[in-house]
């Protein structure tokens, strides 16, 4: 089974900065997605961002980009200009791209603090 | 939109009775849906993947007498946990993919289940 590593429990950031949450992954399929969700406290997930490992271009959706790099297997997201709405836990996720394989692997989640 | 409701989001019930969790795709047709588990700041357990008009399909662990799951139409699963103890509360997820081959899962916004 595929396994998705967050090595960072907790991260924090000041409001307006930068910070980038680090992901790792472990398969050896050539094609896959990854994902970045996020679980504010009212425990909804939602999807921030994804990418399809066949694409060389990082995914960026607004103020969330990511830095894949396919042949390290590591994923990461940036969050630039940091808001209080973005503290949450954030969840990377991998899923393969074979027709069977629709089940998604998360990662043990990083928890954002945003400080005013 | 791509909503998934749950129903209820909050319950509470005395051990050894069973609790039934609805999780319904609102405006779309489900082939697959998703049942996870989720412990206080922890990640998401999939527990199993539930097909319509097939048996689930449960991850190694994850009892089926226990946790009975129904996927009766492309618009409803059910998850059923039987003669519930103390030690089944927490938090249930489901969620559900357009089609098959779908990249993106859509989450519901989950059930706490408390077992007194």
């Amino acid at each position: 089974a595929q396994t998705v590593t967050q090595s960072q429990p907790e991260m924090s950031v000041q409001e307006a900065e930068t910070v980038t949450l680090s992901c790792t992954y472990d398969t050896s399929e050539s094609d896959y997605y990854l994902f970045w969700y996020k679980q504010p406290p009212s425990r909804q997930m939602i999807l921030v961002i994804r990418q399809e490992a066949y694409k060389q271009q990082n995914a960026t959706e607004n103020r969330f980009s990511v830095n894949f790099q396919k042949a390290a297997k590591s994923f990461s997201l940036k969050i630039s200009d940091s808001q209080l709405g973005d503290a949450a836990m954030y969840f990377c996720a991998y899923r393969s791209a074979w027709e069977n394989g629709n089940q998604f692997y998360f990662g043990t989640g990083t928890s954002l603090t945003v400080i005013p | 939109g791509a909503v998934v409701s749950q129903h209820p989001s909050r319950v509470i019930c005395k051990s050894g009775t069973s609790v039934k969790i609805e999780c319904r795709s609102l405006d779309f047709q489900a082939t697959t849906m998703f049942w996870y588990r989720q412990f206080p700041k922890k990640s998401l357990m999939l527990m199993a993947t539930s097909n319509e008009g097939s048996k689930a399909t449960y991850e190694q662990g994850v009892e089926k007498d226990k946790f009975l799951i129904n996927h009766a139409s492309l618009t409803l699963s059910t998850l059923t946990v039987t003669s519930a103890h103390p030690e089944d509360s927490s938090f249930y997820i489901c969620s559900a993919g357009k089609a098959v081959n779908t990249n993106e899962q859509f989450f519901g916004p989950g059930t706490r289940l408390t077992v007194l």
